[in-house]
């Protein structure tokens, strides 16, 4: 199966401020199957992006996917209150689909 | 609105039978997948399997052989079953529907905390 490895684990960064997440997997994720999960505790992860770069409905457009191959990024241009949570990345490109371990954004 | 509301019991002791039903509203049935997925602080997000409106079923197979998923289309609820359960079966379970089997999940039931202890 594929692994996910998310870095950096935790992000520590003021509201207003640029967030990159990395997701680096074990092989080359097929067609670009790649989403990116926000949760934040005691809720439900929340789709984001699919297919590594399009914005599932009613997501900001503050946030942004990129990369293919076995890099990608989740980018938030500029971080607002409610963005601060834990992100996930995941690959639906081979089965059986798995996650990665997730990077917290914290506030600083 | 979609929305997915499940229930089941949240503690078990070893060995015995897991057990979640997942209810869908708000949207078609016959046009997804309909996946469970666990999280649990030891191995993070885990995805179990998924079952179509029909009955066709793909499972992870880390689970194969335990698990079993089902599904009453009539009354748009799937189910999930983990026999022989262990400790290692503590988490999270999630309820999800996907666009196709082992895909990315758009809408997320609100969770139930299953703990396995004797």
């Amino acid at each position: 199966e594929i692994v996910l490895t998310q870095s950096p684990g935790t992000l520590s960064l003021s509201p207003g401020e640029r967030a990159t997440l990395s997701c680096r997997a074990s092989q080359s994720v097929r067609t670009t199957s790649l989403a990116w999960y926000q949760q934040k505790p005691g809720q439900a992860p929340r789709l984001l992006i699919y297919g590594a770069s399009y914005r599932a409905t009613g997501i900001p457009d503050r946030f942004s996917g990129s990369g293919s191959g076995t890099d990608f990024t989740l980018t938030v241009s500029r971080l607002e209150p409610e963005d601060f949570a834990v992100y996930y990345c995941q690959q639906y490109g081979s089965s059986p689909l798995t996650f990665g371990g997730g990077t917290k954004v914290e506030i600083k | 609105q979609v929305q997915l509301q499940q229930w089941g019991a949240g503690l078990l002791k070893p060995s015995e039978t897991l057990s979640l039903t997942c209810s869908v509203s708000g949207g078609s049935f016959t046009n997804y997948y309909w996946a469970w997925i666990r999280q649990s602080p030891g191995k993070g997000l885990e995805w179990i399997g998924d079952i179509s409106h029909s009955g066709i079923t793909n499972y992870n197979p880390s689970l194969v052989g335990r698990v079993t998923m089902s599904v009453d289309t009539s009354q748009k609820k799937f189910s999930l079953k983990v026999t022989s359960v262990t400790a290692a079966d503590t988490a999270v379970y999630y309820c999800a529907r996907s666009w196709s089997s082992s895909y990315y999940s758009d809408y997320w039931g609100q969770g139930t905390m299953v703990t396995v202890s004797s």
